[in-house]
Formats: C-alpha cells, structure tokens, sequence
C-alpha cells in the first residue's frame, strides 16, 4: 500500500515551458486534493476533486489546470510556466472520517524551479 | 477571508520539556480541526484530529475551545524527534476546504 504517489519529484522549467504533475493514490478515497507551498504562505489549494468526475477550483487556481483521469489519479498541468509557480506541490487525497472529519493524507511532494 | 493563525516560532526546548502550541481560527462555522506534522523538506503527516472534548494519543494532547476559537496541542516530555514544523488546521466550512496555518517550528535539543 504505497498511499499517495507523486512524479516527478524534482523538475526544473524554462519560463514558457510546460508540464503535468502526476498523481495516484491506491487508498480508494473519492476526494483528491492539490496544493502548492511556499515559504510563509502556507499551504494553498489549487484545486480540488471531490469524486471521480468533477474538480473545483481552490485558492489559487490561476495557471493551472486539472485532470481527474480516473478515481486513482488526478494531474496538475502548468500550460505555460512562470516563475512564480516555483513552488514546493503537494497532492492528497482524503477520506470522511465518522465524526464528518475530512482527514487529508499528502504525497511526497515536487519541488518545482521555474526559471 | 477564513484564516487560522499561529505563532511562527521557533520553539527551543530540551529533551524532556513540555511544549503548548495554540492557534485561533476565523471561521466560527468551522467544524473539523487537526494537527500536521511536517519534516523539512517532506510532505505534512497527519499527527492527530481534535475534538471538542480533547484527545490524547500517547504524550501529544490535543483541545478545541470553541468559544475562544482557539485549538491547543500539547507535547510532553519532548524527544529529539519531536523537532519538527506544526501545522494547525481548520476546516473551511464546505468539503474540500482545509485552512492551514503556516505552522509552528520546535527544536527539541539534547
């Protein structure tokens, strides 16, 4: 049971450029979850997908779009990168808990350079 | 815009001290609040969820005060491997809307 999954885990970009994020997780959780972190900010959500089928814009959804491919997996795609999506991405994905809690587990994370 | 605050830190403490991190909350119709654990340089860990009549799990003890909006989580008898970055974490109110808290850093030093 690997969890939550993440490639690549490292990637660095010229400005313009672009690139998919993968993601998987083998928990069979309906909802999935991206995220970017940066120092003093916090984790921010991207977007997210609630089930197999729909996705939702989040904090910060400008110059990114998703992919809900299947229930395993769900792809953050940068079209064209700048530089400030350099960022540290984190996937997850989440189960509802028997008190209604959303308990959210996170992928290993990739660390993204756009130069 | 829903936030949950807390301090920054770093928290430097010897081996064995307890340690209380508090964070406050905005979103008073937040219902679901947690404690992250992260390494440098890893992805956060679920540490433990808080309810409203306070959880233990071990040395780590976490409460809810909803009339304050504030959740606690404290740390006894730290260890070496205690040092890590905290984050507090509340619910935005819908599904798919966790609020995190920039996080607290503890050092725990021989």
């Amino acid at each position: 049971n690997a969890g939550v999954t993440q490639t690549p885990k490292f990637q660095v970009l010229k400005t313009g450029q672009s690139m998919t994020l993968q993601c998987a997780q083998d928990m069979n959780h309906n909802s999935m979850y991206w995220y970017r972190q940066d120092p003093g900010m916090g984790l921010r959500l991207i977007y997210y997908s609630a089930s197999e089928g729909t996705t939702d814009k989040g904090e910060v959804p400008n110059g990114y779009n998703v992919s809900r491919l299947n229930k395993r997996e769900f792809s953050l795609r940068l079209e064209s990168a700048a530089p400030s999506q350099t960022s540290v991405y984190f996937c997850a994905s989440s189960v509802w808990g028997v008190l209604g809690e959303d308990t959210q587990y996170f992928g290993p994370g990739t660390r993204l350079t756009v130069l | 815009r829903k936030e949950v605050e807390q301090d920054p830190g770093p928290f430097n403490v010897p081996e064995g001290a307890t340690v209380a991190f508090n964070c406050t909350y905005s979103n008073s119709a937040s219902q679901s609040f947690f404690w992250y654990r992260q390494d440098c340089r890893k992805e956060p860990k679920l540490l433990m969820s808080v309810y409203s009549s306070g959880n233990e799990d071990g040395r780590f003890t976490a409460q809810l005060n909803r009339a304050s909006q504030y959740i606690s989580l404290l740390i006894r008898d730290s260890k070496l491997s205690d040092s890590a970055t905290y984050l507090c974490v509340g619910d935005g109110g819908s599904q798919g809307n966790l609020i995190f808290g920039k996080g607290t850093k503890l050092s725990v030093k021989p």
